[in-house]
Order: structure tokens, then C-alpha cells, then sequence
């Protein structure tokens, strides 16, 4: 089955530390993977995506992802984050050959502690 | 600012109302997406159009009516909505081809009365 899942519902962090939201994916055909941010009130914002090439992504507001195929996963990672940064993340995956649907993960809330 | 421009930003309106959501992008892409987002819940695909045909319902109630004018437009005609219709309602366009990503409008706020 195709999936996406990302296990934290919530991750709280202090202001400057470094922090990672967790994206992995189950499917048998070859993928694109993404990271949107949700801030309130607004819609998504894209952050990074992977197509093909290197496996270490870089994206928008200090963020970066790797491609890890044989563990299928997309983790996010920042390592000083700030309070902006404070809002929900979803990894987003389109399976080649679905045609144009995109699977969102749950969604991550990023806390950020003063 | 997002290229993707919905209007409005929020609806109120009751059980028997029509009304329409309304998307505008210029970034020359030809597919267009509805999405219904409940809090807390990542977005769930409603339609999509491709070079202005609908290809994609994912089984949305006929209260909901999808229409694309134009390559740049794209509109939601709502009718005897239900309570929990109320939602967040997120536009998104992107070039057809498989392996590009969507851009996401602000969404409509809808509310249900």
C-alpha cells in the first residue's frame, strides 16, 4: 500500500536548537516528495521538494531535507530554528504514475519555546 | 504573497445559500485544484482540473460544482451546504506534469450556518 507517515503529531523546541520532523513512506513505484508550512491562516507554502539527483535537499528558510531511499524516508531538518518557525509541517508525496494526487502526511506541529 | 489569489478570504453563509469560491493564478499553469481542509487535518483533494477538463472528483457531494472558465480561473459553486461543510477551502495550480509541485492559495475560511 502507498502511504505517508509522520510520527509526531507535535514537537516542541527551544528557540536556536536544532530540530528534525520526521516524514517516511511506504510504496512500490518511485516517488516525489515534499515539505509544505502552514502557518495560521494561511494556506501552504512550499519548502523543498526532491524530484531526483542529490539526496540532500536544500529549501527556504534555513531548511534542508535527505532522501534516504533504502530507509524511505524525508526527514526535515533545521538546526537553529526561531520562533517564526513556529507552524504546522506536512511532507506531501506524489507516487509516479498517480497522476497528478498529491498524499499528505498528517502534518507536524513545529512548537517554538522562547 | 502567494501567486494563487482566492477570494474571499472568509464566507459565512446558511444552509440554503448559493454562493462561489473564487481562484485566480498567472503563473501560466494548467492544472487546478480544490482541496477541503478541516482544522488540525492535512488537505484532502476535491477536483482537479487539467488544461480546463475536470480529470480528477474524488467522490465530492453535487452540493459542490467545480467550474474552470479559463486556464487562469477556477471556481467552486457552493449550494445547501451542511454544517460540517465548514472548512478551510485551499485552491492549488501547477503545470500537469506529474512531478511538479503545487502552489497553494490562503484559502477561504467557510462557515456554515
Amino acid at each position: 500500500a502507498q502511504s505517508v507517515t509522520q510520527l509526531d503529531s507535535q514537537v516542541p523546541v527551544f528557540e536556536e536548537a536544532p530540530v528534525e520532523l520526521r516524514c517516511n513512506y511506504s510504496s512500490s513505484v518511485s516517488v516525489y516528495l515534499f515539505w509544505y508550512v502552514q502557518y495560521p491562516n494561511q494556506g501552504l507554502q512550499l519548502l523543498l521538494k526532491y524530484l531526483s539527483g542529490s539526496t540532500l535537499v536544500k529549501g527556504i528558510n534555513g531548511f534542508e531535507a535527505e532522501f534516504n531511499k533504502s530507509q524511505t524516508s524525508f526527514h526535515l531538518r533545521k538546526p537553529s530554528v526561531h520562533i517564526s518557525d513556529t507552524a504546522e509541517y506536512f511532507c506531501a508525496v506524489i507516487f509516479v504514475g498517480g497522476y497528478q494526487k498529491v498524499t499528505f502526511g498528517i502534518g507536524t506541529k513545529l512548537q517554538v519555546i522562547p | 504573497d502567494t501567486e494563487v489569489t482566492q477570494t474571499p478570504k472568509h464566507l459565512v453563509m446558511g444552509m440554503t445559500n448559493k454562493k462561489s469560491l473564487k481562484c485566480e493564478q498567472h503563473m501560466g499553469h494548467r492544472a487546478m485544484y480544490w482541496y477541503k481542509q478541516k482544522a488540525k487535518k492535512p488537505p484532502e483533494l476535491m477536483f482537479v482540473y487539467s488544461y480546463e477538463k475536470l480529470s480528477i472528483n474524488e467522490s465530492v457531494p453535487s452540493r459542490f460544482s467545480p467550474e474552470c472558465p479559463n486556464s487562469s480561473l477556477l471556481n467552486l459553486h457552493l449550494h445547501a451546504l451542511q454544517p460540517e461543510d465548514s472548512a478551510l477551502y485551499l485552491c492549488a495550480s501547477s503545470h500537469p506534469d506529474r512531478d511538479q509541485p503545487q502552489h497553494f492559495g490562503d484559502g477561504t475560511r467557510l462557515s456554515i450556518l
